[in-house]
Formats: structure tokens, C-alpha cells, sequence
């Protein structure tokens, strides 16, 4: 089944331990993304990948770590977590991106809690 | 830069009557739009998506929207709610120059019976 999986689903945390929180998609997609949702802010991009070892900035990435050394996966990583990180993070992947009209393909979501 | 706005954070509809969500958009460029649909503590899924072939583009569970370049609105409606459509709904753009997507901040849909 294609599909984008992201682990953990549930992660509560203290400020400063650091965290991964990983994504994985199995439909040989080029392009992936990261968001964090809250409220009344909609889904926010924090980084985005075009391949593998090509990564860049979203609108909000300050605190936060990718990498891209293959082509299925995508970690995010919180490397000193502080409570204004607690959200609901989504992991997204696309053929090819917004450089075509690609749709994206959205995993379950991971709700963190820093504490 | 390119913004999504979604003009109304709640909309509230009676169960048959038809439904409107707005979205309108400022984009330099040819523009890729899209509506998600988040149910209670679920993932998106993709409603429809306007690629420039058709203005009016028809997409799941009865859901259309209608892209006008000259309004820079993409709105998205149903004939008639269903209860299974109280949902929070997100417009989105993308454009190809810029490698990113961004998303209006949101619509939840409410249904009464």
C-alpha cells in the first residue's frame, strides 16, 4: 500500500532532550516536507526536500534539523526541544513537488508535547 | 510572496443545505491550488486540485471549486451537506518557482442536523 509513516504517532518529551521523529515514504516520491499544524495558523512548512541530499528551509524552521540521505526518508530532529515546539507535526511527500501540480501525500501526524 | 486566505475560520450549515468555503489567493504566477480535508484527529486527504485545464474542477464526495483568475478565488462547495463533512478544510498553493506549498490557516465545517 503506498503510503507516508511517520514514528512515533504520540511523543511527550522534557525541554532539551533531543528527539527524531521519522518519516518514510514508499512511493519512490522526490520531493518531502515537513509541517507543523496549530491552531488557527493552519500548516506550517519547516523544511522541504527536492531529493536526496538537496533539503532547504520552510517558513518556520528555526529549532529544528533534517536530513535526506535516501530517497524514502526524512527525519525531523529536535535537537534541543523547547515547549514552543509542542504542535502536531505532518510529514508530506510528492512525485515531484510544487514544480508540477503534484497533489501531496500527508502521514498520520506526530502530536508532540515539550514539557 | 504568495498567501492563502481562508475568509471565514468557522462556517456552520444545517444538514441538506448547500456549502461555501472561501479561499482566496495572491500568487506572481501560474498558480497549482488545492483543498485538504482534516477529519477529527486524522491525516489530509486531497478534496481536488486546479491545474489550469478546467476553471471548475469537481472532486470527491460531491465537493467542487471553481478557480477565477480575476477574483484570485478559488471557493469550494457542495449542493448539500452531509453530517460526515463537519471537518476543518485548507486551501493550499503551489508554485513551481518557489518550491513550496502554503496553506490557508483553515475552515471547520460545522453540520447540524
Amino acid at each position: 500500500e503506498a503510503q507516508v509513516t511517520q514514528n512515533p504517532r504520540y511523543l511527550i518529551t522534557v525541554t532539551g532532550k533531543k528527539l527524531t521523529v521519522t518519516c518514510s515514504q514508499n512511493m519512490n516520491h522526490e520531493y518531502m516536507s515537513w509541517y507543523r499544524q496549530d491552531p488557527g495558523l493552519g500548516l506550517r512548512q519547516i523544511y522541504y526536500s527536492m531529493n536526496v541530499e538537496v533539503t532547504d528551509k520552510g517558513d518556520v524552521p528555526e529549532g529544528y534539523k533534517v536530513s535526506r540521505k535516501e530517497k524514502r526518508n526524512f527525519p525531523l530532529i529536535l535537537e534541543s526541544p523547547s515547549p514552543n515546539q509542542t504542535s502536531l507535526y505532518f510529514c508530506a511527500s510528492s512525485p515531484l513537488g510544487p514544480r508540477t501540480t503534484d497533489t501531496q501525500y500527508f502521514g498520520p501526524g506526530t502530536r508532540l508535547t515539550v514539557l | 510572496a504568495q498567501s492563502v486566505t481562508q475568509l471565514d475560520s468557522h462556517v456552520s450549515v444545517s444538514e441538506g443545505t448547500p456549502v461555501l468555503l472561501r479561499c482566496n489567493y495572491s500568487s506572481s504566477y501560474s498558480p497549482s491550488l488545492f483543498w485538504y480535508v482534516q477529519h477529527p484527529n486524522k491525516g489530509l486527504q486531497l478534496l481536488l486540485k486546479y491545474t489550469s485545464a478546467a476553471t471548475l474542477v469537481k472532486g470527491i464526495n460531491g465537493f467542487e471549486a471553481e478557480f477565477k483568475k480575476s477574483e484570485t478565488s478559488f471557493h469550494l462547495t457542495k449542493p448539500s451537506a452531509h453530517m460526515s463533512d463537519a471537518a476543518e478544510y485548507f486551501c493550499v498553493v503551489s508554485e513551481g518557482n518557489f518550491n513550496k506549498f502554503y496553506f490557508g490557516s483553515g475552515t471547520k465545517l460545522n453540520v447540524k442536523p
